[in-house]
């Protein structure tokens, strides 16, 4: 059984970084692709972005591209985001989710991390 | 402004039907992407229900059903109870400059 585990909640000042981690538990971590979905208070799941671990690449939703960063270690099974130049509307619970395919993005997410809370407040 | 359009709400009786509808456009469900629908009880994450169009997880009920035509894609939900009251997202692929994962906005399911 695959389990996803995140990183505790956050809290940041406007204008800092923020790093999530997401360690994976159970099947084979470099043959499935992540995605970083985010959900701010009240609102819906926005794509944030994924990784590929066989192509080795990271894409990103257009209007965050510059301000994220996602990166995977097949050593410790652990796929990370990080999110610069936070600003409050970037207050939100942040997840990671495993594909069910690895090869590109067109595929279900069937299992999830549990959510880290970023709270960006001066 | 999500890609995928979904309505707001919907609601229904305990053992009635109820459907959410999903419209996109040309760039992700009308050029053939599969969509996947998924259910978020409130402060957990989402959970996958139907993937490629109509296909359930092991574990979900065959109360819930998806299906595609076209540009836009529906998930039905039958002898409703109680604890089907949550937020149900539909997710697809797109082929436009605006990313690859396209979430609807969402549609909150009241069972009254």
């Amino acid at each position: 059984q695959v389990h996803l585990v995140q990183s505790g909640a956050e809290v940041k000042k406007p204008g800092s970084s923020v790093k999530v981690s997401c360690k994976a538990s159970g099947g084979t971590f470099s043959s499935y692709g992540i995605n970083w979905v985010r959900q701010a208070p009240g609102q819906g799941l926005e794509w944030m972005g994924g990784f590929i671990p066989i192509f080795g690449t990271a894409d990103y939703a257009h209007k965050l591209q510059g301000r994220v960063t996602i990166t995977a270690d097949e050593s410790t099974r652990t796929a990370y985001m990080e999110l610069s130049s936070l600003t409050s509307e970037d207050t939100a619970v942040y997840y990671c989710a495993r594909l069910q395919g690895g090869d590109g993005y067109n595929y279900p997410a069937a299992y999830w991390g549990q959510g880290t809370l970023v709270t960006v407040s001066s | 402004q999500s890609v995928l359009t979904q309505p707001p709400s919907v609601s229904g009786a305990p053992g009635q039907r109820v459907t959410i509808s999903c419209t996109g456009g040309s760039s992700n469900i009308g050029a053939g992407y599969d969509v996947h629908w998924y259910q978020q009880l409130p402060g957990t994450a989402p959970k996958l229900l139907i993937y490629g169009n109509r296909n359930r997880p092991s574990g979900v009920p065959d109360r819930f059903s998806g299906s595609k035509s076209g540009t836009s894609a529906s998930l039905a939900i039958t002898g409703l109870q109680a604890d089907d009251e949550a937020d149900y997202y539909c997710q697809s692929y797109d082929s436009s400059l605006s990313g690859h994962v396209v979430f609807g906005g969402g549609t909150k399911l009241t069972v009254l």
